[in-house]
């Protein structure tokens, strides 16, 4: 079974400044991991996904993540933060699918992004 | 490719009614995927429909309970609503790309019981 972390439900930074936001995870197995970014009343919009290869994923939007399996995490950055950033942002991690292509994603329970002027 | 649409968007109920919310995939997407998502318990997994068959479950009571029809459209059924069971209801459209299960969420619908 995989579980989540991610810590700091809220990130304050100032516009222009690093977005860093953390995300641990436990997983029997080599995980897929996602982050995924929720504006205000709108549903979950898939920011980038790590499955296999690269460990560096680069995203829509500026963002990009690195999985570190020594570490267990799978941060979130950007390197110069915009007032559009200001949002809720969520980690998922699941296991690969068997054949098939059927998965349950495990999802953190999110950190709100305030982005200041 | 239109998104994934829900309907309603909003919706107030009182408590012992029963409801049900409807959700489009993307076309051509055979997955869809419900969960619930309040600021106590963050994104809950409720269920996903393959092809017109529950393929997975979470944990959530009998009362909580879907479908998928032939053209992939979905529609979950709360019945004997609870207060707890205000919160966003978002679904999932999914699609196999490079054997990795990519999901598509809807806008959600917005369900207040009083």
């Amino acid at each position: 079974a995989q579980s989540v972390t991610q810590l700091g439900s809220h990130v304050s930074v100032s516009e222009g400044a690093l977005v860093l936001l953390r995300c641990n995870y436990s997983s029997s197995v080599p995980p897929y991991l996602f982050w995924y970014v929720q504006y205000p009343n709108q549903g979950l919009q898939l920011l980038l996904k790590y499955t296999t290869g690269a460990t560096l994923v680069k995203g829509i939007n500026g963002f990009e993540a690195e999985f570190k399996k020594s570490e267990t995490s799978f941060h979130l950055t950007k390197p110069s933060a915009h007032m559009s950033d200001a949002a809720e942002y969520f980690c998922a991690v699941s296991d690969p699918p068997p054949s098939g292509g059927s998965y349950i994603p495990t999802f953190g329970r999110g950190t709100s992004l305030i982005v200041h002027p | 490719k239109a998104g994934v649409t829900q309907t309603p968007r909003y919706l107030i109920k009182t408590r012992g009614q029963q409801v049900t919310l409807s959700c489009s995939p993307i076309s051509g997407h055979r997955s869809v995927s419900w969960y619930q998502q309040t600021p106590g318990q963050g994104l809950q997994f409720l269920f996903e429909y393959f092809s017109e068959t529950q393929r997975n479950k979470g944990n959530f009571p009998g009362r909580f309970s879907g479908r998928q029809f032939s053209n992939s459209r979905s529609e979950m059924n709360v019945s004997t609503l609870e207060l707890g069971d205000s919160a966003l209801y978002l679904c999932a459209s999914s699609l196999v790309l490079a054997g990795v299960l990519t999901q598509y969420f809807g806008p959600g619908t917005r369900l207040t019981v009083l």
